[in-house]
Parts: structure tokens; sequence; C-alpha cells
């Protein structure tokens, strides 16, 4: 059974660096037919897909992050991360990771990041 | 970006009775090199993250009930519950992951009438 979890700081304060880390268990994040891959969703709004990874490619993001946006595979760790820079209150949200194949079919049960001073 | 609208964005269905989503995307999402639509369909509840329903536009994933079916091809797609059910009640997401950036529909709230 795959299960994905993140963890993370549930309070980041503007202008600092917001940080999450996937860990995956069921499967190993060097397979590479999946796709390793961050969404949030602000309360009470719809789903934004931040970016992908492969563990052994390049991450994809999505254009309007993509100057704050690090994704990064720590394979030893069986996880993947996220960092985003300079974060304001729009950055308030659930953070979910999930797996893709290409579908996105296994998620977190995703983190509250509350963006405030 | 490709931009996915989804229609109505709610519906109320009496129980047992049919409920329609429909989904258009901005620009076609069928590969020519597998003849397949990237379209996916999502069921969230509240509190809980989506789940997967539907890839492929109409492959239905393991678990799902048959009451749920995709049909459509290019730009235009359907999400059909045959008879709704309590636990039915939920926003319903369509994404098509041809393309990055990935994107979502709005979502459509399924109520009972």
């Amino acid at each position: 059974q795959v299960q994905l979890q993140e963890s993370g700081p549930g309070l980041v304060r503007p202008s600092q660096t917001l940080s999450l880390t996937c860990t995956v268990s069921g499967d190993s994040i060097n397979s590479g037919d999946f796709s390793w891959t961050w969404l949030r969703q602000p309360p009470g709004k719809g789903l934004e897909w931040i970016g992908s990874i492969y563990y052994s490619g390049s991450p994809y993001y999505t254009p309007s992050l993509k100057s704050r946006l690090t994704i990064s595979v720590d394979t030893s760790k069986n996880q993947f991360s996220l960092k985003l820079s300079s974060v304001t209150a729009a950055d308030t949200a659930v953070y979910y990771c999930a797996r893709a194949f290409p579908a996105l079919d296994y998620w977190g049960q995703g983190t509250l990041v509350t963006v405030s001073s | 970006d490709i931009v996915m609208t989804q229609s109505p964005d709610s519906v109320a269905v009496s129980l047992g009775e049919r409920a329609t989503i429909n989904c258009k995307s901005s620009q076609s999402v069928l590969s020519s090199s597998n003849n397949k639509n990237y379209l996916a369909w999502f069921q969230q509840k509240p509190g809980q993250p989506p789940k997967l329903l539907i890839y492929w536009a109409s492959t239905r994933e393991l678990g799902v009930p048959n009451r749920f079916s995709g049909s459509g091809s290019g730009t235009d797609f359907t999400l059909t519950i045959s008879s709704l059910q309590p636990e039915d009640v939920a926003v319903y997401y369509c994404h098509q992951y041809y393309d990055t950036p990935w994107t979502f529909g709005q979502g459509t709230k399924v109520e009972v009438k």
C-alpha cells in the first residue's frame, strides 16, 4: 500500500521560506515510471499544481512560482521536498504531495501552512 | 496554459438519479502518439485529499464504483454518476496532465436535492 505523508511547519512568517517534506512508503522513489508532485489548495478554493520531479531528472515547475521554488528528491530517505521562498499570505494553503503515474493516483493527507506574522 | 472549465458550478440531484458534469479544455489533451486523452476526474470531500476516479478520460480507477463513468475526447469531457448515492456528495474536479503546467477545473459541487 503506497502512502505519502507531508511534514513541516504549519506557520511561516512572511518573506521567509516554506519547507515541506513528503515521506513515501510502500514504493520506491527510485521507480522511474513515477513523478513525485506537489500541489496546493488555498482554503475554500480549487487545486493548483506546484511542480513535479522524476528521481533522475529535472523538476517541472509552475511558471507563476518558478522563481521562488525548489523541488528535490532524497532517494536515501525515500523523500522529496518543497522549498518556496519569500512567502506571502497568498501562499497560505493546504499543501499536498502526490504520486503521478501519470495521473495523480496516491495523495498525502495534506498539511495546512499559514503565512502570518 | 491549458484552461479547464467545468459546468455547472454546482448541481443538485435526487438520490438514485443521474448527475452529469462537463469539462472543457482550451486546447486538445489528446495525444497523437498514443491516442490517449490526458484527462482525469477527482472527487474531494471536506477535509480529505482528492481521490482519483477516472484517468485517460474513461478508465475507472481500481475500487471506484461503476456508477462513475467518464467520456469524451479532445477538448470536451463528461463525468457521469449514473445513480447518485449519499456518499457521492462532494466536489468534483477535472484535470489535464497533457502539458505542464498541469491544470484543474474550478470544481463542481454535487449535492442531494
